[in-house]
């Protein structure tokens, strides 16, 4: 079946420049989560969507973060201006209830170098 | 605040010898969620088991059992008879998505499980 499916699966990019990571959950799930996962660190949230509202975007860490999701389904995670602290793995998690607390299905990750 | 923390940074075992893993929580809520995740090398984050702070009873799947003590605030994880194959990162989350609204994870930082053949 059909899981969470993230693209690229790595990305180098220079100090500066800008980087688009792909998520394309499950499908039917409403529910969309996207988190960083530094070396060694268990996952951070960034943010997250309920269909096309971004209803959280409390964990992103500055305004170079940027995501949408505007047709409810695929997302994008948008990182402008990248900085040597962005490298990590971006994880992106896709649950189906509108509301309530489910478990949560998770993608293999775009693993982020910045040089 | 909420928070989860995982003492154990790594673990080593023999293959048929029994582990457990800690999970230890603080939440100010009374309704939250606790799961369980294994992240092998491939990376994907696994989904093992959710729990709701309303049902202690312990749980067992096969080799695997859960012990959630809501006293010591604290959700460990059992593997019986490891296999190598249960090499990997565990994750521990706790999720207080009635009072957020956003039914996002908090993580602790993972214990590393080696099981030597």
């Amino acid at each position: 079946g059909a899981g969470v499916s993230q693209s690229p699966r790595y990305k180098v990019a220079k100090r500066g420049q800008d980087v688009a990571l792909r998520c394309d959950p499950i499908s039917g799930h409403v529910s969309l989560f996207w988190y960083q996962q530094a070396l060694g660190q268990g996952p951070e949230f960034l943010t997250y969507f309920q269909n096309e509202a971004q209803l959280d975007k409390s964990g992103l860490p500055s305004d170079r973060f940027f995501a949408e999701r505007p047709e409810g389904s695929v997302s994008t995670l948008k990182i402008q201006r990248t900085q040597q602290e962005d490298s990590a793995v971006y994880l992106c998690a896709s649950s189906f209830p509108t509301s309530g607390v489910y478990e949560q299905y998770f993608g293999p990750g775009t693993r982020l170098t910045v040089t | 605040a909420q928070k989860v923390t995982q003492a154990q940074t790594e673990i080593s075992v023999v293959e048929k010898e029994d582990v457990t893993l800690d999970c230890v929580y603080e939440t100010r809520d009374t309704t939250y969620y606790l799961f369980w995740y294994k992240q092998p090398p491939s990376g994907e984050l696994v989904f093992l088991i959710r729990r709701n702070s309303f049902d202690e009873q312990n749980e067992i799947s096969g080799r695997y059992s859960w012990n959630f003590q809501k006293s010591t605030s604290s959700f460990n994880f059992t593997i019986t008879a490891s296999q190598v194959v249960d090499s990997a990162v565990y994750f521990c989350a706790l999720s207080e998505g009635y009072t957020s609204g956003t039914y996002k994870y908090i993580f602790g930082t993972g214990t590393r499980l080696k099981v030597l053949a």
